[in-house]
């Protein structure tokens, strides 16, 4: 049974870099035909894609947070990361990571993380 | 903003049936898969693709495609499916990913 763990701090300040990873037990991240991916909910409010990444190295961001966001794999670890620059509050969120599967012609984020709440504040 | 939109809610009556829908340009092209969420959860795959389901997904939770539409529809609402319901797929130029703006969902 595949199971993702994010982790990382819960308080980031205004301006500075979060930083998050997401453990994956049950299953490496270089099986099968899967992309590993970031999502975050701010309070009371929908989801939002983040970006994606693939075993091969490829990524594919949110345009709204591309020049902000770095997503990558570690294959050594067994994890996914997300780095996200110059924060402000408009990025307190839950951010979780997920398995993005390649059925239907849009693919399905079939497994999540619990999702780890991620506040900016100073 | 997202490209997909969702009515912001619904209701349905114990046993009854409820459909709710997505709306966007990017549906006439690709499908939708759906996600229900409970307070303090992450999100559960319902369905994906055409008209299929994760193991484990009651039968109940049925999808379906129409033009710029995609639409869940819960036959026989159960007290445990009230829940926010969210659509995900492709944005209009078909590269990223984009959900809905969800619909909240109440059983009566």
């Amino acid at each position: 049974q595949v199971q993702l763990q994010e982790s990382g701090p819960g308080l980031v300040k205004p301006s500075e870099t979060l930083s998050l990873t997401c453990s994956v037990s049950g299953d490496s991240v270089t099986t099968g035909n899967y992309y590993w991916a970031w999502i975050r909910q701010p309070p009371e409010k929908g989801l939002e894609w983040i970006g994606n990444s693939y075993k091969s190295g490829s990524t594919n961001y949110n345009p709204s947070l591309e020049s902000r966001v770095t997503t990558s794999l570690d294959t050594s670890k067994n994890r996914l990361s997300l780095r996200l620059t110059s924060v402000t509050a408009a990025d307190t969120a839950v951010y979780y990571c997920a398995r993005l599967a390649n059925w239907g012609s849009s693919g399905a984020f079939e497994i999540w993380g619990q999702g780890t709440m991620v506040t900016v504040s100073s | 903003s997202s490209e997909l939109t969702q009515d912001p809610a619904a209701s349905v009556a114990l046993g009854q049936t409820v459909r709710i829908t997505c709306q966007g340009d990017s549906l006439r092209g690709y499908y939708a898969s759906w996600y229900q969420q409970k307070p303090g959860q992450a999100p559960v795959l319902v369905t994906y693709g055409e008209k299929s389901r994760p193991s484990g997904i009651p039968d109940r939770f049925s999808g379906s495609s129409s033009g710029n539409t995609a639409s869940l529809t819960i036959t026989g609402a159960q007290a445990e499916d009230e829940a926010d319901y969210y659509c995900h797929s492709r944005d209009n130029n078909g590269l990223k990913y984009v959900f809905g703006t969800g619909t909240k969902v109440t059983v009566l």
